[in-house]
């Protein structure tokens, strides 16, 4: 079945300690995005690729990078997780065709900082 | 500043009755609505979708009504299983700006169906 696949599901760090989470979809989807979920919060958008074109929000912290060396993959980077980035980090995909099309999300990585 | 909200955090209804999820949004230039299912531990699932064209989408027992007038949309289900137990996200998003494609979410509401 075709899919968005996190890996690992649970990861725990140290606090300033750099941590990578992955993604990979077998879509072949074009567009791929990481969201940040706090605990009853609604899930906020970190960044997208758009094909190989990154596309950062505004508000997101300078401490979160990411790298896509492919169309299947997608790296999250945190250079120095604090205690305030332990969330749900979800990772979604879509295929643009000029208009809004649906999101395919993974089962997301729950991140602990120690 | 929430553009998407969803004022009911949890939901309580009796199975084979009908669920009613509600979503406001305050950007009239979202063009787009969906809903997103999510269990715990998995990822949002998406369940229906709404464009800004049409007032009514219906899907098996899940159907979105979108009232543009009144910013507001709302997704019922008919009838409601212990298994649609979930919590539900309501995401919009808008063709047009800078922001093209990307979905904004309310915060959810968890949707308990008893036996």
């Amino acid at each position: 079945d075709a899919m968005v696949i996190q890996n690992p599901r649970y990861q725990v760090t140290q606090f300033g300690k750099p941590v990578t989470l992955s993604c990979s979809q077998t879509l072949n989807h074009n567009v791929m995005y990481w969201y940040q979920q706090k605990s009853s919060q609604a899930p906020k958008l970190l960044f997208h690729y758009y094909d190989k074109d990154f596309n950062n929000e505004a508000d997101t912290p300078d401490n979160f990078q990411s790298r896509r060396p492919n169309t299947s993959f997608c790296f999250l980077d945190i250079r120095s997780p604090g205690l305030g980035d332990a969330a749900m980090y979800l990772c979604a995909t879509s295929r643009a065709t000029g208009g809004t099309e649906t999101q395919y999300f993974g089962p997301g990585t729950r991140l602990l900082v120690l | 500043d929430q553009q998407v909200k969803q004022n009911s955090p949890s939901l309580s209804v009796q199975e084979g009755r009908i669920s009613i999820l509600n979503c406001d949004y305050t950007n009239s230039m979202f063009d787009y609505f969906l809903w997103y299912k999510k269990y715990p531990a998995e990822g949002p699932t998406f369940l229906i979708s709404i464009s800004s064209i049409k007032d009514k989408n219906e899907d098996g027992r899940f159907t979105v009504f979108l009232n543009k007038s009144a910013k507001h949309l709302s997704l019922h289900i008919v009838p409601s299983q212990p298994g649609d137990s979930a919590v539900y996200f309501c995401a919009a998003s808008s063709n047009y700006g800078g922001s093209q494609g990307n979905l904004i979410f309310g915060k959810g509401t968890k949707l308990s169906v008893k036996p």
